[in-house]
This record gives structure tokens, C-alpha cells and sequence, in this order.
């Protein structure tokens, strides 16, 4: 069992449509981060939200930490070729970090 | 811009054998990860350094593989014997101090193979 659980695992879709991405957990974390990794490369940090019900915005990314710190969502408006890769959650609970299962999003011009 | 470095990008060798990734993380950098990533999953967490004492190691397959951290600057992680399971890709990040909300800076990644 994953502590941190992705949803969906695979995304195609074309350019211009919305996605929404979720990392689901049943622990409660102090914060939360989400990376994006293309292939090839090291996962990168895009956010850390560390308040229940924070919203951050990255141009056009939306993220959003659950109210109980328990879970967050990524949400991709006018997805564009450039968004394609592997998308990831992660937090740290006690001294261990964890990734979540990650999504792997791919967007079609 | 400072970057983490590890060597070799790419690495084949066959079952049984040692071997062995070197990590420089970025300068100043108090913490340091080693993680083993399958094709299309999360990063899974091997080792965590916190200057040269390892913090976090419960994930790591101590009967083949072993990581250290001399003198709290560069690491190597190593793997004898090796196993068919292990080909992944072993990933090295940085942090300032390590804490929840640190960013983490990671490396190109060394890509194993085992045949």
C-alpha cells in the first residue's frame, strides 16, 4: 500500500482541455508538495502548500491542499504540449519523504 | 546555476556484479537523497544524509547495497551483488537542511541495467 496514492496513473489528452490530477492519502502531512519530471530528467518542484485549504496558483496550475492536510489536487487549465510529463506529490512524515504514484500526463497538439 | 551531478549517466552490467554511482550535490547543500525510481512510478526513498550521518535508511536493501557520505560533500551509492530487480534509475537530490518544506534539486539520474 502506497501511502500516497495518484489518480489518474495515465492522461492523454488534446491541447486546450482542462485535467484535474489528485494525490489521495489517509495520513495528515504538515505540507505537501507536487514535482513535475520529464523523461530523462530529475523531478522538479513546482509548490508546497502547508495550510488545509490553500490554494497556489503557477500560471496555469492550480493547486489546492485539502482542508484535513490529507489530500490536494493539481488542476491544468488549457493544457499545452509543454505540460507533458510525469507528475508527482510528495511529503515527509516523521523522517521518511515519500512520492506519491505519480501521473503520467500526456498532451497531444 | 548550481546543479547536483552524478556519474555514470548510463550503466550495463550483469548480475552478480558491483556497482557504483557517485553524487555532488549542490555546494552548501546539508542534505542529501538517494532514491531508485522504476520507468513511469514515483521515486522510492533509499537513503537520507544529513551532513555525513545517514537519517533515513529503513528503505534500503542492506544486504547488497550500501551508501556513504565521507565528509558530508559528495556520496556513493553501491550495489553488489547485483540483481535483475535493481535495473531503474537511481536518483540523487539536495536540500539546504532537509526539512518538510525544502525544495529538493535533483541530479540527471545514473540509469542501471542488469543483464
Amino acid at each position: 500500500t502506497q501511502l500516497l496514492e495518484q489518480s489518474p496513473q495515465f492522461l492523454s489528452i488534446q491541447e486546450g482541455e482542462n485535467l484535474t490530477v489528485y494525490c489521495n492519502s489517509s495520513s495528515v502531512f504538515s505540507s505537501l508538495q507536487w514535482y513535475r519530471q520529464e523523461p530523462g530528467e530529475g523531478p522538479v518542484l513546482l509548490v508546497t502548500v502547508v495550510t488545509g485549504g490553500e490554494v497556489k496558483k503557477l500560471k496555469r496550475l492550480t493547486f489546492q491542499f485539502g482542508d484535513a492536510r490529507k489530500d490536494s489536487s493539481l488542476h491544468i487549465t488549457a493544457a499545452q504540449p509543454g505540460d507533458t510529463g510525469l507528475y508527482l506529490c510528495a511529503a515527509r512524515t516523521g523522517n521518511q519523504f515519500y512520492f506519491g504514484t505519480g501521473t503520467s500526463l500526456t498532451v497531444i497538439p | 546555476e548550481a546543479e547536483v551531478a552524478q556519474s555514470p549517466r548510463y550503466k550495463i552490467t550483469e548480475k552478480s556484479q558491483a556497482v557504483a554511482f557517485w553524487c555532488d550535490p549542490i555546494s552548501g547543500h546539508a542534505t542529501l537523497y538517494w532514491y531508485r525510481q522504476i520507468l513511469g512510478q514515483g521515486p522510492e526513498l533509499l537513503v537520507q544524509f544529513q551532513d555525513e550521518s545517514v537519517v533515513d535508511d529503513s528503505q534500503l536493501p542492506k544486504d547488497r547495497f550500501s551508501a556513504e557520505r565521507l565528509k558530508g560533500v559528495d556520496s556513493t551509492l553501491k550495489i553488489q551483488p547485483a540483481e535483475l530487480g535493481d535495473s531503474a534509475m537511481y536518483l540523487c537530490a539536495s536540500s539546504l537542511v532537509g526539512s518538510a518544506t525544502d525544495t529538493q534539486y535533483f541530479g540527471p539520474g545514473t540509469r542501471l541495467t542488469v543483464l
